[in-house]
């Protein structure tokens, strides 16, 4: 099982520009969450997926930021028209069908806006 | 509303020497309660979590309702323990994260 995988790990984009960050969950995990980080922050909640459905977007920004679970393939963390605040590491977790239990998370996209 | 804080943003000891790092939370119900920790260069990892009640690596963490904290504590300080420490409620349907402690062991 290779672990959670995030890619790219690192991205830059332009300022305007769509910036899509991959997640693929564990073998088996059916439960994803995507997490940032500020410079000098802890993690911060954005969203959860399960599969081909939004459980709880609470943490994410009203415009501009987007996240799908599809039925096949990996979730996708999309920020359009990005802006230099927009800056951060992205961080996926997966976890399997049951709650509660042991996340496990990837290594990170590091997103530099330009 | 619910809040994890973790008051200090560093941690500096001397190997050997006793550490805690403090969490403290306020959130309704009986959130379950996880450490988590991220090594140099390496993935945000899970250390414990409160219902096992187990020790690893020599740390453990005990649940204080009345105080709503659950520190990390561990006996003796290892240069190898210097990390990130997150400790995080799981409620509802996801994990909420502290701001982290970076403890600094030195030799």
């Amino acid at each position: 099982n290779a672990g959670v995988m995030q890619n790219p790990r690192h991205l830059v984009r332009r300022r305007g520009q769509e910036a899509r960050l991959r997640c693929s969950p564990m073998k088996g995990h059916s439960h994803v969450y995507w997490y940032r980080q500020l410079p000098e922050e802890g993690l911060k909640f954005m969203v959860y997926l399960q599969k081909e459905n939004i459980i709880d977007e609470s943490g994410m920004p009203k415009e501009r930021f987007s996240a799908e679970f599809p039925k096949e393939g990996p979730s996708i963390l999309r920020i359009q028209q990005v802006v230099r605040g927009d800056s951060a590491a992205y961080f996926c977790a997966s976890s399997p069908q049951v709650q509660n239990t042991e996340a496990f998370f990837g290594q990170g996209t590091r997103l530099t806006v330009v | 509303a619910q809040r994890v804080t973790q008051p200090e943003k560093l941690l500096s000891v001397f190997k050997g020497a006793p550490v805690e790092l403090k969490c403290n939370y306020s959130y309704s119900g009986s959130p379950e309660l996880f450490w988590y920790v991220q090594y140099s260069r390496q993935r945000l990892q899970l250390l414990l979590r409160h219902i096992s009640r187990e020790s690893i690596k020599g740390f453990t963490a005990d649940l204080n309702k009345g105080e709503t904290s659950f520190h990390l504590k561990k006996p003796f300080a290892q240069e190898e323990d210097s990390a990130m420490y997150y400790c995080a409620p799981y409620n509802t349907d996801k994990l909420i994260f502290g701001t982290g402690t970076r403890l600094q062991v030195f030799p």
